[in-house]
């Protein structure tokens, strides 16, 4: 048990375009979900935190008007990259709690965006 | 803030031997939970060992161990009969216990020679 999906694996699209990226509990349901962003050879970012029903709380530096994050159910939220530029490839990972005693987090396989 | 170090950017072995990762962490709270995953060149990230602070006893999975010392907050990761499929970037993480977010280090990479 403890699977998260995320949907597209892979996305190119070009500058300026907006792109979602779904990440869905397949299990379980998720209390709280994570976005992280993680560039080559580099750790992971913690971009936002996300419960059902409630607004994201988004990390220092994280712009939310480009980076929205809707958490619409407890198995799925999504990431919308809006108006993408180059510097925003990267690999974008999300991972999903149940809220046990123990905090683990369950994490997605990624999704690798490529902005031309 | 919490933060998490680890100190070995890269590190190789040779399969069937035992290599040990070291992380070292700062916090203030007496309650939390440490973790070490594993992200193989899939970037799957897999959890593969985990620590409560208020437990004495290393956690131990199979071949993997940890020594877990909660005065030094060290927390380091053993692995032992290395086989090739350990080859991966191993990060070292951190979560209070009031809150599910995770602090990690920046990862050491392990490469398991034949």
């Amino acid at each position: 048990g403890a699977v998260v999906s995320q949907h597209p694996s892979r996305v190119i699209c070009k500058s300026g375009t907006s792109v979602k990226i779904e990440c869905r509990s397949l299990d379980f349901q998720a209390t709280t979900m994570f976005w992280y962003r993680q560039f080559p050879k580099q750790s992971l970012m913690l971009m936002a935190t996300s419960n059902e029903g409630s607004k994201a709380t988004y990390e220092q530096g994280v712009e939310k008007d480009k980076f929205l994050i809707n958490h619409a159910s407890l198995t799925l939220s999504t990431l919308t990259v809006t108006s993408a530029h180059p510097e925003d490839s990267s690999f974008y990972i999300c991972s999903a709690s149940k809220g046990s005693d123990y905090n683990e987090q369950f994490f997605g396989p990624g999704t690798r965006l490529t902005v031309l | 803030a919490q933060t998490v170090t680890q100190s070995q950017p890269e590190m190789s072995v040779q399969e069937a031997e035992t290599v040990t990762l070291s992380c070292t962490y700062d916090t203030s709270e007496n309650n939390y939970y440490l973790f070490w995953y594993k992200q193989p060149p899939s970037r799957q990230m897999i959890l593969v060992i985990r620590q409560e602070a208020y437990k004495q006893q290393n956690a131990t999975e199979n071949r993997f161990s940890v020594n877990f010392q909660k005065a030094a907050k060290s927390f380091s990761l053993k692995i032992s009969d290395s086989q090739l499929g350990d080859t991966a970037m191993y990060f070292c993480a951190y979560s209070g216990a009031g809150s599910y977010q995770l602090t990690f280090g920046k990862g050491t990479k392990l490469s398991v020679i034949p």
